[in-house]
């Protein structure tokens, strides 16, 4: 079966650096999406991979393997709004988007 | 401004009592979604349309039907509503998901159901 796997809740302080990590097992790969969402909320796109590498957005960047089935969201510089649910979610090989269930992202002062 | 739009955004209803939850993009993209969302749960899809009058069934599409008679609309229509079909409900839309680095989707802002 498809399967993506995050840890299900992170805590970390304003101001500090913080890694929400991602690793699948899917039939196919056809990319890698984050997506931030407020409680409540629609989910919003955060970032794309579909190669090796690391893409950098400002103060998010996010990191893919695809040999090993990982991929990371890395934040730097936590503000209070980025409390929030950061989505991964992979493209198989029909093209179908499977989601993780999320990591919960709780800031502190 | 491109958007998803979805109506309503809040609804209480009974047990039985059919309802259709209405769901419009403006971006004219061929393929649009409904997922639900539930706490541990993560987003689950319904149904999807990859175009016009071309439906298929998600991971749960028990107890809700869907339709696509034009390219902008996509309703999620709950026939006989129960319980355990109270839940976040989001729409979204993209381009062709058919080929390589397709793009983002766009997601409305929710309808919550509650069913009683």
């Amino acid at each position: 079966g498809q399967n993506i796997d995050q840890p299900t809740e992170m805590t970390a302080t304003e101001g500090a650096i913080v890694q929400i990590n991602c690793t699948y097992q899917t039939s196919g790969f056809n990319g890698l999406f984050w997506y931030q969402q407020h409680a409540g909320e629609a989910p919003t796109f955060l970032s794309y991979n579909v190669l090796d590498g690391l893409e950098e957005k400002g103060r998010f960047s996010s990191f893919l393997s695809r040999s090993k089935g990982y991929s990371y969201l890395l934040l730097k510089e936590l503000q209070m709004k980025d409390s929030a649910s950061y989505l991964c979610a992979v493209t198989d090989s029909n093209y179908q988007l499977i989601w993780g269930a999320g990591t919960k992202l709780i800031i502190k002062p | 401004e491109a958007q998803v739009t979805q109506n309503p955004r809040y609804l209480i209803t009974v047990t039985g009592k059919k309802l259709t939850v209405t769901c419009s993009q403006n971006m004219n993209h061929e393929y649009m979604s409904w997922y639900r969302q539930d706490p541990g749960l993560g987003l689950r899809q319904i149904y999807y349309s990859m175009n016009v009058e071309v439906t298929d069934k998600g991971d749960v599409p028990e107890g809700y039907k869907v339709s696509r008679k034009e390219k902008r609309n996509f309703p999620l229509i709950l026939e006989s509503p129960s319980p355990n079909q109270t839940s976040l409900y989001f729409c979204a839309s993209s381009p062709p998901r058919d080929t390589p680095n397709t793009g983002e989707l766009f997601f409305g802002e929710g309808s919550r159901l509650t069913v009683l």
